[in-house]
């Protein structure tokens, strides 16, 4: 198994420029979620599904899509990219992440490191 | 809301020591609590799992602690070596579908 992959490792964008983000999971999860990673700040939550067609966000949604139309496969969106979306991104999926049945492991992607001028 | 508390200041000890990491949190416990390592440059590694109902947790060099009166977590590594030297990041699951991480704490262990 791969296990999470993403693309691309390293982006450099322009102001208002859009691009999306892949990650990709072959382990059969149902729970795909996207962290960004700033110095002092920690992982936070982007947005996360909890199966193929269910998306919701997550703590700093603004001025990211996503969808998830296959198990496999979740992408993030960046509409118009700002500086302030300067980050690390990473990618991750478990098998089941559901209110009452506990949280089962996380396993991440590489992240792909994104810099926006 | 929610907060998390980890040492921002980096640990640094010798090898063969035990390293003790801490995890801070406000307001009410989580249902569990996950420890994870993070490598430069790479994504964040699972490491150990404890409810709230577990005093304690141990896999190989490795020891968890969950005080839910104290609200903390201690993370411990026994015989530590430089091999060990990494971040390591607390996560707690309120079940809401939504981790919550810390910021991590860096650690160093020094020949």
């Amino acid at each position: 198994n791969a296990g999470v992959t993403q693309t691309p490792k390293f982006q450099v964008l322009k102001t208002g420029q859009s691009m999306t983000l892949q990650c990709a999971q072959d382990m059969n999860h149902e729970y795909m979620s996207w962290y960004r990673q700033d110095p002092g700040m920690g992982l936070r939550l982007i947005h996360y599904s909890v199966g193929a067609g269910i998306t919701d966000q997550g703590e700093v949604p603004n001025g990211y899509n996503v969808s998830r139309s296959t198990t496999e496969d979740f992408p993030l969106r960046l509409l118009s990219a700002a500086p302030s979306q300067t980050s690390v991104y990473f990618c991750a999926s478990s098998y089941s992440l559901l209110s009452g049945s506990g949280t089962d492991t996380q396993y991440f992607g590489p992240g792909t490191r994104l810099t926006v001028l | 809301s929610q907060k998390i508390e980890q040492n921002s200041e980096a640990l640094n000890i010798q090898e063969g020591k035990t390293a003790t990491l801490t995890c801070n949190y406000t307001n009410y416990s989580p249902a569990y609590l996950q420890w994870y390592r993070q490598d430069p440059g790479r994504g964040p590694v699972f490491l150990l799992l404890i409810r709230e109902n577990e005093k304690e947790k141990r896999k190989e060099r490795l020891k968890v602690t969950f005080d839910t009166t104290l609200k903390q977590s201690l993370f411990h590594i026994t015989a530590s070596q430089p091999a060990d030297s990494a971040t390591y990041l607390c996560a707690l699951d309120y079940n809401t579908d939504k981790l919550i991480f810390g910021t991590g704490t860096r650690l160093q262990v020094f020949p």
